[in-house]
């Protein structure tokens, strides 16, 4: 069974850092690319970053260039979010989000269940 | 940026009817369009891929068609477990961008 388990969310201060982890399971995690998905609460949907299955490729939102870094350990089939300089409105649940193959031209065929991450003093 | 418009954003619907929910493109998408099904407090699920591909293990019940800037996702029998909201998302080039989404309830 395919499974992503988020972890590292919590309450931090603006201006602090926090990790994401994800641990995958279940597939071939070396072949896949991945995603982080975050939502505010009550809002949408918001797409953060991805990394190709080399982790050679790194596209981010706008909103989080610059500030959050995505990486990959394929010995560990380990995802990490790192995210500095946070701000209140990046208060959100934070999905690992497997890519059917790569991200674009594809889909996000498996989710985790998210890990929320709350910015406030 | 390529911003995707929903609609309806709600939608309001008894058992058995048919219910169509539109996602529109600000420019050419080709077909790599994705639906996802949102259920209250639990994360998305992917319904439907390249514009029109049903996920394996999705009820047929679930149908889409479309390419280029408009899209349409279709329940045929509208059924209890359906309520939640839907989601259209734009793979064909980054930032990758969700519609706003469509609350769909149950009459």
């Amino acid at each position: 069974e395919v499974q992503l388990l988020e972890s590292g969310g919590g309450l931090v201060q603006p201006g602090g850092s926090l990790r994401l982890s994800c641990a995958a399971s279940g597939f071939t995690f070396s072949s896949n690319a991945m995603s982080w998905v975050r939502q505010a609460p009550g809002k949408g949907l918001q797409w953060v970053s991805s990394i190709s299955n080399t982790g050679e490729t790194t596209p981010y939102a706008d909103a989080v260039k610059g500030r959050f870094t995505i990486s990959r350990d394929n010995s560990k089939n380990t995802l990490h979010l790192h995210m500095n300089s946070l701000r209140a409105e990046d208060t959100a649940v934070y999905y690992c989000v497997k890519c059917g193959g790569t991200c674009q031209h594809s889909r996000f065929d498996v989710w985790g269940q998210g890990t929320l991450v709350t910015v406030s003093s | 940026d390529i911003p995707l418009t929903q609609s309806p954003s709600f939608l309001s619907a008894s058992v058995g009817d048919r219910v169509t929910i539109t996602c529109r493109a600000s420019q050419d998408i080709s077909i790599y369009l994705a639906w996802y099904q949102q259920k209250p407090g639990k994360a998305p699920e992917v319904l439907i891929f390249g514009a029109s591909t049903l996920q394996s293990g999705v009820p047929s019940r679930f149908s889409a068609s479309g390419s280029g800037t408009e899209f349409t996702l279709t329940i045929s029998s509208l059924q209890p477990e359906d309520f939640g909201t839907y989601y259209c998302q734009q793979l064909n080039s980054y930032p990758l961008t969700f519609g706003g989404g469509t609350k769909v309830e149950i009459k």
